[in-house]
């Protein structure tokens, strides 16, 4: 069972360069996430899809979009990437009727490092 | 709004010992509480949560954490650690009134030795 998907693993950008972090999720949820972890800052989310068709932001959304493009997957995109988006991004799901309770589904997490 | 304090950033115990971390909350609503444990090189997963009902909630693993609302407080606990239990562990709130956000402490980093 794959679960959340996320890719690439490991990424270097330069200044001003874009890129686009994908996810697939195989277990038929409804809500998909994006979050970062830095260093002493925990995760912090970026943006959320609440349900297919729908994206909301989230404590960090600035110089970040995303997309919705079917239930299993949400993209997470840098159009200018910067070096203070150095981080390690994560992918989640929930079922939408538990995610109140905490049912977070994470992937491994992908390494982006921008010079 | 939400934050979530975890006191201690590094904890060092020695295997076979009890550990306990730290975890305090504010918020002015009622929240949902969560311990998540990341593994190295590996996303977040559930270790245990509290929604309702008895305030001592048990986990995977062993491990166990008690809510204490006049302290706000969700410290988790197990009593004897192993060296597989080193991991970086995380607390999280999610208000009752709406669930698409997870507010996360900034984490604890258990390391068990030998």
């Amino acid at each position: 069972n794959a679960g959340v998907t996320q890719t690439p693993k490991f990424q270097v950008l330069k200044t001003g360069q874009s890129m686009t972090l994908q996810c697939a999720q195989d277990m038929n949820h409804n809500s998909m996430y994006w979050y970062r972890q830095d260093p002493g800052m925990g995760l912090r989310l970026i943006y959320y899809s609440a349900s297919e068709g729908t994206t909301d932001k989230g404590e960090v959304p600035n110089g970040y979009n995303v997309s919705r493009l079917n239930k299993r997957e949400f993209s997470l995109r840098l159009e200018s990437a910067a070096p203070s988006q150095t981080s390690v991004y994560f992918c989640a799901s929930s079922d939408g009727r538990t995610v109140n309770t905490g049912e977070l589904f994470f992937g491994e997490g992908s390494r982006l490092t921008v010079l | 709004a939400q934050s979530v304090t975890q006191l201690d950033s590094q904890v060092p115990v020695f295997e076979e010992a009890p550990v306990e971390l730290r975890c305090n909350y504010s918020s002015s609503v009622s929240v949902y509480l969560f311990w998540y444990v990341q593994y190295p090189n590996q996303g977040l997963q559930l270790l245990l949560k509290y929604l309702s009902g008895s305030t001592l909630v048990k986990g995977i693993n062993g491990f166990e954490a008690e809510f204490n609302k006049s302290q706000t407080s969700f410290h988790l606990r197990k009593p004897s650690v192993h060296i597989s239990d080193t991991a970086e562990y995380f607390c999280a709130v999610n208000r009752k009134s709406t669930g698409n956000q997870f507010y996360f402490g900034t984490g604890t980093s258990l390391t068990v030795i030998p």
